[in-house]
């Protein structure tokens, strides 16, 4: 079955940067693109970005461009997203998920469990 | 980027009724070449990751119970609970995959009445 594990909960202070880890099992790796997708808390889905796990080819959403890094291991079947300089109001819980390679197919089939990551002083 | 603007922010239903979200999109996500609606719903429970339950706008997810429904075309959605069940509690969002920069609507909650 496929499943997408994520890293777990990390608490940072202002201006540092988090790395959140999501391992893919049960399914070909490379054959789909990984996104990362961000939720404040009591809030709404927001899209930071993709991977396509077999190029390694990458699609940021303009509020994160500059600040984020989406990069992925195919040896280990494991993407990872990178937010750096972090403010108090990155806190969320971010997920990953998976879709499809062509646009048709961009919709996310299976999701991570979720990393909470906290931004505090 | 397409706004996706839903429509109510949140709604009770009385068990066994029926739940209608709208979901309307700043241009259309209806691609001509294939006819097909690039458009999502996802159901997110509590302390829970989203799950699909609609694609091309009216595509259930395997698995998906057909008391869900999902119509429109263009810029003008609708996901409909035929019949609300306890088990439906949750917020609704639908997504845009017609751009490249992907977008989500502000969602929906659906509580019982």
């Amino acid at each position: 079955q496929v499943q997408l594990v994520q890293s777990g909960a990390e608490v940072k202070k202002p201006g540092a940067s988090v790395k959140v880890s999501c391992k893919a099992s049960g399914y070909t790796f490379t054959n789909y693109y990984i996104h990362w997708v961000r939720q404040a808390p009591g809030q709404g889905l927001e899209w930071m970005g993709r991977i396509n796990a077999n190029s390694g080819g990458t699609g940021y959403a303009q509020k994160f461009q500059g600040r984020v890094t989406m990069t992925r291991d195919t040896s280990i079947s494991t993407a990872y997203m990178e937010l750096s300089r972090l403010r108090s109001d990155d806190s969320a819980v971010y997920y990953c998920a998976r879709a499809g390679v062509e646009m048709a197919t961009m919709y996310f089939d299976y999701w991570g469990q979720g990393t909470l990551v906290t931004v505090s002083s | 980027d397409i706004v996706m603007t839903q429509s109510p922010d949140s709604l009770a239903v009385s068990l066994g009724e029926r739940a209608t979200i709208n979901c309307k999109s700043s241009q259309s996500v209806l691609y001509t070449s294939n006819n097909k609606n690039y458009l999502a719903w996802y159901q997110q429970k509590p302390g829970q990751p989203p799950k699909l339950l609609i694609y091309w706008a009216s595509t259930r997810e395997s698995g998906v119970p057909d008391r869900f429904r999902g119509s429109g075309s263009g810029t003008d959605f609708t996901l409909t609970i035929s019949s609300l069940q306890a088990e439906d509690v949750a917020v609704y969002y639908c997504q845009q995959y017609y751009s490249t920069s992907l977008t989500f609507g502000g969602g929906t909650k659906v509580e019982i009445k």
